[in-house]
């Protein structure tokens, strides 16, 4: 069981925007400014696509923007397009036995 | 460019031990902490355990499930990090990513290794 819970899916039409929700706790999430965002392939290696909430690394689209609300993070994709189709995992410092926590992960599915 | 790549894993029976490599390149390998992430198939990912850089003594931290049967170890000298992983168990197989940690992010990942535990 993750630490992390995400919703196992979502899904929605080119162009329309989405969001995935990751709920954690106050030693985590809503403890700690270290929220992450992951996209994954199938068969490939995660990439980071956002950290410290809503920031994004160089080379990253502008449509992926993070935010956060207590003890839960979002991740909203605007203007869904095709290649977005993935696999998406939150993650967060966290100040319990492992430095690291990460969500379950939630399926993408562009109609 | 920043590479990682792993290499050295493979099938191990329930109580073996089996040592994964990971050959770092493109970054200066020894100023940045050093991570395993494992995904079992299917799954999500969980943290496995980290060794810190030489200024920070090369300290590891593991995490509770893998804890007195894994070692992490690093060879600075040859950008190497190292997964020793001993007591295996079905439940411990998975792709192993060697990740670069950054300011509390895994910035920079391999293409992972799978290790297989089974009879």
């Amino acid at each position: 069981q993750s630490a992390l819970t995400q919703p196992a899916s979502v899904s929605g039409s080119p162009g329309q925007s989405i969001t995935i929700s990751c709920t954690g706790t106050s030693s985590d999430v809503g403890g700690d400014d270290h929220v992450i965002w992951y996209q994954q392939y199938p068969g490939k290696a995660p990439k980071l696509i956002i950290y410290d909430v809503n920031y994004r690394p160089s080379g990253v689209s502008y449509r992926f923007s993070g935010s956060k609300s207590g003890n839960t993070a979002s991740l909203t994709i605007s203007g869904l397009q095709a290649e977005d189709e993935a696999d998406y995992f939150c993650s967060s410092h966290s100040n319990n036995n492992s430095p690291y926590v990460f969500g379950a992960g939630t399926m993408v599915t562009v109609l | 460019e920043v590479q990682l790549v792993e290499s050295g894993g493979g099938l191990v029976q329930p109580g073996g031990s089996l040592r994964v490599s990971c050959a770092a390149s493109g970054f200066s390998f020894n100023k940045f902490y050093m991570d395993w992430v494992r995904q079992a198939s299917g799954r999500g990912l969980e943290w496995v355990g980290r060794i810190k850089s030489r200024g920070h003594s090369s300290s590891t931290n593991y995490a509770a499930s893998v804890e007195g049967r894994f070692t992490i170890s690093r060879d600075d000298s040859r950008s190497f990090l190292y997964l020793q992983m001993n007591s295996l168990r079905t439940e411990d197989t998975a792709v192993y990513y060697c990740v670069r940690e950054y300011f509390y992010r895994f910035d920079s990942w391999g293409q992972g290794t799978l290790v297989t535990v089974s009879s």
